[in-house]
């Protein structure tokens, strides 16, 4: 079975640039999330679909980042503009939990190192 | 809201040895979800292991076990025969009713041959 794909694997921009990272999760899970772990730190949710709805953006900067998830499969992750307090490893993870499971594992991508200068 | 604390930022242990790394959490929630996450440099999140808060029963996967303590929130793993290969920082992570993960900030492990 495939594992959660993400793309790129590194992104340097200046600050004030835009960004956009690609997640393709393990086929047939339902929910999708994107996790900012910053250096020294545990990751922190951003956000959580299931299938193409969101279900938790609490923790999404909605002033520069936004995040979709078309047709319920691949996600985007867009910074825009970027800030130096935005260099992390941006981590996307999916499961198969849905509204009728109880809690569920979940699987993680490689990440993407993003470095703001 | 539900935090999880990880009180040792690095511990070492011997090849072959045994180690034990700690993990509280707190929350109000009756059902729920503990995990260790284990994140070698490359930084890809690999689960070592998961306890569901309703089992008594301790969850063992090969060399790594865990000791849930439900009253005392605490939830601990325990790793046996350590090996190079274990060295990575490991992440306690909570899971409730919406399945999203709260992460502790991680124990680095060294391995020391």
């Amino acid at each position: 079975e495939a594992g959660v794909a993400q793309s790129p694997r590194y992104k340097i921009i200046e600050k004030r640039q835009s960004v956009a990272f690609w997640c393709n999760p393990i086929s047939g899970h339902a929910t999708l999330y994107w996790y900012q772990q910053i250096l020294g730190q545990g990751p922190k949710l951003l956000i959580q679909f299931q299938n193409n709805g969101v279900v938790d953006d609490s923790q999404l900067p909605k002033d520069r980042f936004s995040a979709e998830r078309l047709k319920g499969v691949d996600s985007t992750l867009k910074i825009q503009p970027a800030k130096l307090e935005d260099s992390a490893v941006y981590l996307c993870a999916s499961s198969p939990w849905d509204d009728l499971r109880g809690t569920d594992t979940q699987y993680f991508g490689p990440g993407t190192r993003l470095t703001v200068l | 809201a539900q935090t999880v604390t990880q009180s040792q930022p690095e511990m070492s242990v011997q090849e072959a040895e045994t180690v034990t790394l700690s993990c509280t959490y707190d929350t109000s929630e009756s059902d729920y979800y503990l995990f260790w996450y284990k994140q070698p440099p490359s930084r890809q999140m690999i689960l070592v292991i998961r306890q569901e808060a309703y089992k008594q029963q301790n969850a063992t996967e090969n060399r790594f076990s865990v000791n849930f303590q439900k009253a005392a929130k605490s939830f601990s793993l325990k790793i046996s025969d350590s090996q190079l290969g274990d060295a990575a920082m490991y992440f306690c992570a909570y899971g409730g009713a919406t399945n999203k993960l709260i992460f502790g900030t991680g124990t680095l492990l060294a391995v020391q041959p």
